[in-house]
């Protein structure tokens, strides 16, 4: 079965830049979450959908940060413009019904701002 | 605080040791937990549940201490491939939150 699917795996762009992440959940999982990771900061969530609609998005840093997800098997996280501060690796994560449901990771995208 | 919280290690241990990790937890009202392990430049993959009377993997036990309010994973008989960071899993409220992890480092 195909897990969660994350694009591109790897991202290297110039401060400045949009950047666009995208993100395919495990078929009939009705919650996707997007999480950013740094050995700082560690694993932090940004923001999660149930049923396609944004429910929580407090851990957004700031307005360059959007989500979107127009359709139950796809997902966007844009960042614009780009920042040095915004390289990480970021995750995408679904999960089945009920968001206590554990949660599968894809691969993630490593991304750098130069 | 943080709603979940690890030693961030690392645990060195020779092969063949037995080792365990505590996790603690602020919100007495939480339910789920579960034990992810995450290799280097990996994604996190669930390792196992956490159950209220404890459960066991194989070489692998997790249990759940609520008076306390921390749950546990033990490794018995530890093997060189189970280096890698363990993160714990607890929800606060309607949400799960991941704690920062705790490096395990196996030597031969």
């Amino acid at each position: 079965d195909a897990g969660v699917i994350q694009s591109p795996r790897h991202e290297v762009t110039e401060m400045g830049q949009e950047v666009t992440l995208r993100c395919k959940p495990i078929s009939g999982h009705n919650s996707l979450f997007w999480y950013r990771q740094t050995m700082m900061r560690g694993l932090e969530l940004l923001i999660y959908f149930n049923n396609n609609v944004p429910i929580d998005d407090s851990g957004m840093p700031e307005d360059r940060f959007s989500a979107k997800m127009p359709n139950a098997s796809f997902s966007t996280l844009k960042i614009q413009p780009s920042e040095p501060r915004d390289s990480a690796v970021y995750f995408c994560a679904s999960s089945p019904t009920g968001l206590l449901q554990p949660q599968h990771f894809g691969d993630g995208t490593r991304l750098s701002i130069l | 605080r943080k709603e979940v919280e690890q030693d961030p290690g690392p645990f060195n241990v020779p092969e063949g040791a037995t080792v365990a990790f505590n996790c603690t937890y602020s919100n007495s009202a939480s339910q789920s937990f579960f034990w992810y392990r995450q290799d280097c430049r990996k994604e996190p993959k669930l390792l196992m549940s956490v159950y209220s009377s404890g459960n066991e993997d194989g070489r692998f036990t997790a249990q759940l201490n609520r008076a306390s309010q921390y749950i546990s994973l033990l490794i018995r008989d530890s093997k060189l491939s189970d280096s890698a960071t363990y993160l714990c899993v607890g929800n606060a409220g309607n949400m799960l939150t991941f704690g920062g992890g705790t490096r395990l480092m196996v030597k031969p």
